[in-house]
């Protein structure tokens, strides 16, 4: 069965700083796409990034970067030089093959906050 | 580009009654979702679609939800009759096609309250 894991509830951080959200997951699958998604206060889910599980290089988007570590089945976000606008839950997801049974699946959530 | 659309934005409604939830996708998109988010939790796969037809239905309560995209384009999410640990944010979203590498968007979502 799949799973995501993410171990941190909440974080503060103080603006400009960088930080690290926790992602850990479990799949059988030998190929699987993990993304992070932001969700601010108002609702709405904002994709911020990809990774692929064959994908060489770390995904990188603008601040966002994404530590793949295949072995240790990790995929933790890192914002560089946070800002207020920061401030919000954070989601790691996983989906897999679309020929599987395998389904789409979220995270608790991390929500993060920024200390000007 | 549009995004996705998603009406209404908020329903209050009493345990038992029946309601429904529009969502639109964005243009061109064949894949369909609907998902659940309980305050605190992540969001959870309801149904996905491929173009009109049902791909996963599987975390659906059939008793109670159904969902319908007869046309392949818009999609209509129904609860009857509606119990309290229904209220929650019902998310649609849609993406081009259902391979690992694609990213779903996201419409603002329908907040249900069941009293």
């Amino acid at each position: 069965a799949q799973k995501i894991t993410q171990t941190q509830p909440g974080m503060f951080v103080q603006e400009k700083e960088a930080v690290t959200l926790d992602c850990t997951y479990d799949t059988s699958d030998q190929s699987y796409g993990l993304f992070w998604y932001k969700q601010p206060s108002s609702g709405e889910m904002i994709f911020l990034i990809y990774q692929g599980s064959y994908d060489e290089q770390n995904a990188t988007e603008g601040r966002y970067s994404l530590n793949f570590q295949k072995a240790r089945k990790s995929a933790n976000l890192v914002i560089s030089a946070s800002q207020l606008g920061d401030s919000a839950m954070y989601f790691c997801a996983m989906r897999g093959r679309y020929s599987s049974a395998s389904k789409i699946i979220f995270g608790s959530g991390t929500r993060l906050s920024i200390r000007p | 580009e549009a995004g996705v659309a998603q009406s209404p934005r908020y329903k209050i409604i009493e345990k038992r009654q029946s309601v429904a939830f529009w969502c639109n996708p964005i243009s061109g998109h064949a894949t369909l979702y609907w998902y659940q988010q309980i305050l605190g939790q992540g969001p959870k796969l309801l149904i996905q679609f491929q173009n009109n037809g049902v791909v996963d239905d599987s975390q659906l309560p059939k008793d109670r939800f159904s969902a319908e995209r007869l046309k392949g384009v818009d999609s209509t999410l129904k609860i009857q009759p509606a119990k309290l640990e229904d209220s929650a944010v019902y998310l649609c979203a849609s993406s081009l096609e259902r391979g690992i590498w694609e990213t779903q968007y996201f419409g603002p979502g329908t907040r249900l309250l069941v009293l």
